[in-house]
């Protein structure tokens, strides 16, 4: 019963450095997306998808590239880190394009760039 | 464009005492409304969720919510606090029409004193 499963769980980086945080879920969801974590921010979105081969932007974007090329699978690239991209990252998974849908979490990725 | 506001990033309740976090929410749209529970070192887990139908929503673990659209909000109560309800909530609004953007608040911490 893997439900939504994100690695690594933790990743020190030095500035500059590329990383993809993998996301995976097996629960035929069609949407998927990325949420960041940061004291007294909540959660903000990064980039999300619909289904397969569909991609969009969240709030923010920058620096995160994203693809989908199969239902199961949505990971996060990083291309060139920043301090400022220290976080918690959350992937996130919903049965269907629909809002009302229950959004199922990962565990997280805690990420430290040095 | 919609936006929500936890007041409160930390409240303290005895054990046995009433929870009540609160919630409130701008929206150009008839909204849908969540609340959302985070366990430390874990993932967001679906409290409760309001879509347009009875505005007093059951939740799991004994919450509830009643949504005022007169007041723009969306309080969370619980009765009694128990221990185990120590955890991080957090409040989300996505509007009927939106393409799957989930907005969330900055979350309150709740400390449950024995």
């Amino acid at each position: 019963n893997a439900g939504v499963t994100q690695t690594p769980k933790f990743q020190v980086l030095k500035t500059g450095q590329s990383m993809t945080l993998q996301c995976a879920q097996d629960m035929n969801h069609e949407y998927m997306s990325w949420y960041r974590q940061d004291p007294g921010m909540g959660l903000r979105l990064i980039h999300y998808s619909v289904g397969a081969g569909i991609t969009d932007q969240g709030e923010v974007p920058n620096g995160y590239n994203v693809s989908r090329s199969t239902t199961e699978d949505f990971p996060l690239r990083l291309l060139s880190a920043a301090p400022s991209q220290t976080s918690v990252y959350f992937c996130a998974s919903r049965k269907g394009a629909e809002n009302t849908g229950e959004l199922f979490f990962g565990e997280g990725s805690r990420l430290t760039v040095l | 464009a919609q936006s929500v506001t936890q007041l409160g990033s930390h409240v303290s309740v005895s054990e046995g005492a009433l929870v009540l976090l609160r919630c409130n929410y701008s929206s150009s749209v008839p909204p849908y409304l969540f609340w959302y529970v985070q366990y430390p070192n874990q993932g967001l887990q679906l409290l409760l969720k309001y879509t347009s139908a009875a505005t007093l929503v059951k939740g799991i673990n004994g919450f509830e919510a009643e949504f005022k659209k007169s007041e723009t909000s969306f309080h969370l109560t619980k009765p009694s606090a128990h221990m185990s309800d120590a955890a991080e909530y957090f409040c989300a609004v996505s509007p009927y029409s939106s393409a799957s953007k989930i907005i969330f608040g900055s979350g309150t911490r709740l400390s449950i004193r024995p």
